[in-house]
Order: C-alpha cells, then sequence, then structure tokens
C-alpha cells in the first residue's frame, strides 16, 4: 500500500512564525503535491513538484514557499504565518502517469494566532 | 480552463436509500475523471475513476459513476446508502497530459437512520 505521512496533524503557530509542514511518500512517486482545503472552496493547489529540486505554482501559491531535495520528501513552508493560512494542508503524491491516482496524506490542521 | 462544479454542498439520505451525488465538469478535451471520497479526520482516497473505455465505472464500496459526455457529468451513485458511507465527496477532473487534477468544492454526505 502507498503510504503518505505528514509530519503534524496537528499544529498551532503565532503569527510572523515559520512554519515548515513535511510531507514522506514511501512509493518512489514522481509527483507531489500541496493543496490546502477550506469549507465550500474544495482542495486548492498550492505548489507541486514533479521532480527533485523541480517546482512549479499552483493556483494559490502566495505565502508558501516548497522543497523537494530528496524525491520521497516535499516541505511546504510558510515564511511568515499569518492568520488566513489557518487551514487544512493535504500532502499527495502519484506515479506520473497520465491517469493517475492521488495518494493523500491524513492532514496537518494549522492554526495561525 | 477545465473546472467541476458539484451540485449540493449537502446531501441526506435515509439509510438504505439510493444515493447520488452530482458533478458535472467542462474540459476543453477528453477528460479524465475522479470521485475521492474523505472520512472524517483522513486525507483522500480513491473511490473510483474514468480514464477511457466503458462510460460505466465501478468503484469500492459498491459506489459506481458513469461518464456522459453529451450531459458533461460524471455523477456518484449507490444504490443502498449505509451509515458507514457518512464522508465527505469531492469529483475531480484532469486533463489527460497534464499534472493538475481540479477538485470540486465537495459534497458532505450525511446518512440518517
Amino acid at each position: 500500500d502507498v503510504k503518505v505521512t505528514q509530519s503534524s496533524r496537528y499544529l498551532v503557530k503565532r503569527t510572523g512564525e515559520k512554519v515548515f509542514l513535511e510531507c514522506v511518500q514511501d512509493m518512489d512517486h514522481e509527483n507531489m503535491f500541496w493543496y490546502r482545503q477550506d469549507p465550500g472552496l474544495g482542495l486548492r493547489l498550492i505548489y507541486f513538484s514533479y521532480d527533485v529540486k523541480m517546482k512549479e505554482k499552483g493556483d494559490i501559491p502566495e505565502g508558501y514557499s516548497v522543497s523537494r531535495e530528496k524525491k520521497e520528501r516535499f516541505s511546504l513552508i510558510l515564511e511568515s504565518a499569518s492568520t488566513n493560512q489557518t487551514s487544512m494542508y493535504l500532502c499527495a503524491s502519484e506515479t506520473g502517469g497520465n491517469t493517475d491516482t492521488q495518494y493523500f496524506g491524513p492532514g496537518t490542521r494549522l492554526t495561525v494566532l | 480552463a477545465q473546472s467541476v462544479t458539484q451540485l449540493g454542498s449537502h446531501v441526506s439520505v435515509s439509510e438504505g436509500a439510493l444515493v447520488l451525488l452530482r458533478c458535472n465538469y467542462s474540459s476543453s478535451v477528453p477528460p479524465y475523471l475522479f470521485w475521492y471520497v474523505q472520512y472524517p479526520n483522513q486525507g483522500l482516497q480513491l473511490l473510483l475513476k474514468y480514464t477511457t473505455g466503458a462510460t460505466l465505472v465501478k468503484g469500492i464500496n459498491g459506489f459506481e459513476a458513469e461518464f456522459k459526455k453529451s450531459e458533461t457529468s460524471f455523477h456518484l451513485t449507490k444504490p443502498s446508502a449505509h451509515m458507514s458511507d457518512a464522508a465527505e465527496y469531492f469529483c475531480a477532473v484532469l486533463k489527460g497530459g497534464g499534472f493538475k487534477t481540479i477538485f470540486g468544492a465537495g459534497t458532505r454526505l450525511f446518512v440518517k437512520a
């Protein structure tokens, strides 16, 4: 079974703090994604990566950056957390085929005070 | 541009009743279509997907969906709801050859005893 793990299930941070969210997949997948999930808005893509050290902006990249130094690990960074970044963050991975399924981690619920 | 519309943010059915969750998409090219389910406090997992071929697709837990090109729809059905089906369901579309899966806003299914 594919396993995607996220470093924290719940996280509380203060405005202005630098926040790191880690995601690890164990299936040698090429593509990895970070989404945020908000009620009524579904999932919105923040960034994705199709290879080590490669990244592409998604639909809402402002205020975020990412890092992919190793194939299995994809990190989301909030340089200076703000209250409007309070959300559920979901990481996903896929093999990279055209019709591929995404495999999701359990999510990190981030609260910024 | 692709988009996904899920009709109804909340759907309530009685146990044993038919489940029908509606999804319409727009895509300039034949899309790949997915339904994902999210149980409370978990990430998303794939229910079923349509790529090519047979337009009626069967998924896990007794769910199925039919791709209707003329109606640009991919509605999800299950003949008899079970309490364990209570969850949030997301319809998604991926343009063939693309990286980005577009998710609908989600439909929360409630099952009444």
